[in-house]
């Protein structure tokens, strides 16, 4: 059973910091990989998708990347804002015809000016 | 326009109503879905349909009733639900159900009282 697991639950920041959000698989046989946002009370909003043949997807200050493999994703945001406090939440597609989405638990960023 | 519309954003019933929860989609796309979130919890799939027919089941209770009545719309009947079903119910959709982005609606808050 496919389990997805990001760390760190929580993060605190200065504003401007680079920083690095962890996804991790269990099992690599996946159609894509999508990283959402979401903030408090609110839906999700989709921010990067990268299929299982790519390598990384590039969005303004979003960089996420894909080591299938490694069961590995990586979404990087540079120059960190308070605008960007939310959850971030890592979801993979299954290399299965009429699968949906698996989510992480999400890590909640905070941002502080 | 990527803009899952779901109605209504609130919703408080008691246990022995029936209400329904409603998704639009303008985007062509055929593959629509449900989720339930509760509090600092991921979303968890509930159904999903593909080309109007149901393809997923996640063995939901029999008080939950989805419905697609066309291409564009998405339904959830609901009829003698429990407190613990209090959550944010949130509908996406995408293209197909393959490769393609999921894109997420605002959701609809459902308090049983």
């Amino acid at each position: 059973k496919q389990e997805v697991t990001q760390i760190p639950a929580a993060l605190s920041v200065p504003e401007g910091e680079n920083l690095v959000l962890n996804c991790s698989f269990t099992d690599s046989a996946i159609y894509n990989l999508q990283w959402f946002r979401q903030d408090p009370g609110k839906g999700l909003t989709s921010l990067l998708l990268i299929q299982s043949s790519q390598r990384e997807q590039t969005s303004g200050r979003l960089n996420a990347s894909l080591d299938k493999s490694s069961g590995r994703s990586t979404l990087y945001i540079a120059a960190s804002q308070p605008g960007d406090s939310a959850t971030y939440l890592c979801a993979v597609r299954l290399n299965q015809a009429g699968t949906a989405l698996i989510f992480g638990k999400g890590t909640t960023l905070s941002v502080s000016s | 326009d990527t803009e899952v519309t779901q109605t209504p954003k609130h919703l408080v019933m008691g246990m022995t109503n029936k209400k329904s929860l409603k998704c639009e989609q303008h985007m062509g796309h055929r593959a629509m879905y449900w989720y339930k979130q509760k509090a600092k919890k991921p979303p968890e799939l509930m159904f999903v349909y593909s080309y109007e027919k149901l393809s997923i089941n996640e063995s939901v209770p029999s008080r939950f009733s989805p419905e697609c009545p066309n291409s564009s719309l998405l339904n959830l009947h609901l009829h003698a639900l429990q407190p613990e079903d209090s959550a944010l119910y949130l509908c996406a959709s995408s293209q197909d159900n393959g490769r393609n982005t999921i894109y997420f609606g605002e959701g609809s808050w459902l308090t049983v009282v």
